[in-house]
């Protein structure tokens, strides 16, 4: 296992497509982790799910929004209808979240730009 | 949230030894404290953390005060590798990572 994936790294799109992004995390791990961050920002937070279930969303996260883990591994990140503000690095950690003194790994991120 | 507080930015010169702090005079008592770095286009990347006692790793050391309202991050000899944005964190479980702004480390050959 070489650590959390994530998948495109890079994505230009125009404004009002629809885009997804996908995230696999470390095998054994149960908390996944979906973070946005933009130039000069902290990571902000997004959702997280343990397991398959989607545990809490950031009021960052708008209707057009949606994130899935259907089988609790990989998790998928969809924007509709994007906006210029979308315009971030979307970042998925994952953890074995059994306690609190367990680490996050993130993954390298993808680079969304909203034309 | 949980909040830490961070200075914007600090210097060091290389191979000098690097006290980050942060204060976080919030923290409860089920609270660990974590801490994270990220180099430019990198995601973050987990350091050291503890919750009551200073704890020692290959990459860092951490001291926290008795009170455990703060807290520092000491690199021992800095290197330019350790150019990043260093993120002082308090997470418990069933919470989630809140990140701050950090402090933006520059390392002076």
């Amino acid at each position: 296992d070489t650590g959390v994936s994530q998948d495109p790294r890079h994505k230009i799109t125009k404004r009002g497509q629809n885009v997804t992004f996908r995230c696999d995390p470390i095998s054994e791990h149960n908390r996944l982790y979906w973070y946005r961050q933009t130039l000069g920002q902290g990571p902000e937070f997004l959702t997280y799910f343990q397991n398959e279930a989607q545990l809490e969303k950031s009021r960052l996260l708008s209707d057009r929004f949606s994130a899935e883990r259907p089988k609790g591994s990989f998790s998928t990140l969809e924007i509709q209808r994007t906006e210029q503000g979308d315009s971030a690095m979307y970042l998925c950690a994952s953890s074995l979240g059994l306690v609190a003194s367990t680490e996050a790994f993130f993954g390298q991120g993808t680079r969304l730009t909203v034309v | 949230d949980a909040k830490t507080t961070q200075p914007n930015s600090m210097e060091s010169n290389e191979e000098e030894p690097v006290h980050l702090p942060c204060n976080h005079s919030t923290i409860s008592g089920t609270d660990y404290i974590h801490w994270y770095r990220q180099l430019p286009s990198q995601g973050p990347e987990y350091v050291i953390h503890g919750l009551t006692s200073n704890v020692n790793n290959r990459m860092a050391s951490l001291a926290i005060a008795e009170d455990r309202k703060s807290s520092t991050l000491i690199l021992h000899r800095a290197t330019l590798r350790d150019a990043a944005v260093y993120y002082c964190i308090l997470y418990f479980i069933g919470n989630q990572f809140y990140f701050g702004t950090g402090t933006s480390l520059t390392v002076i050959p």
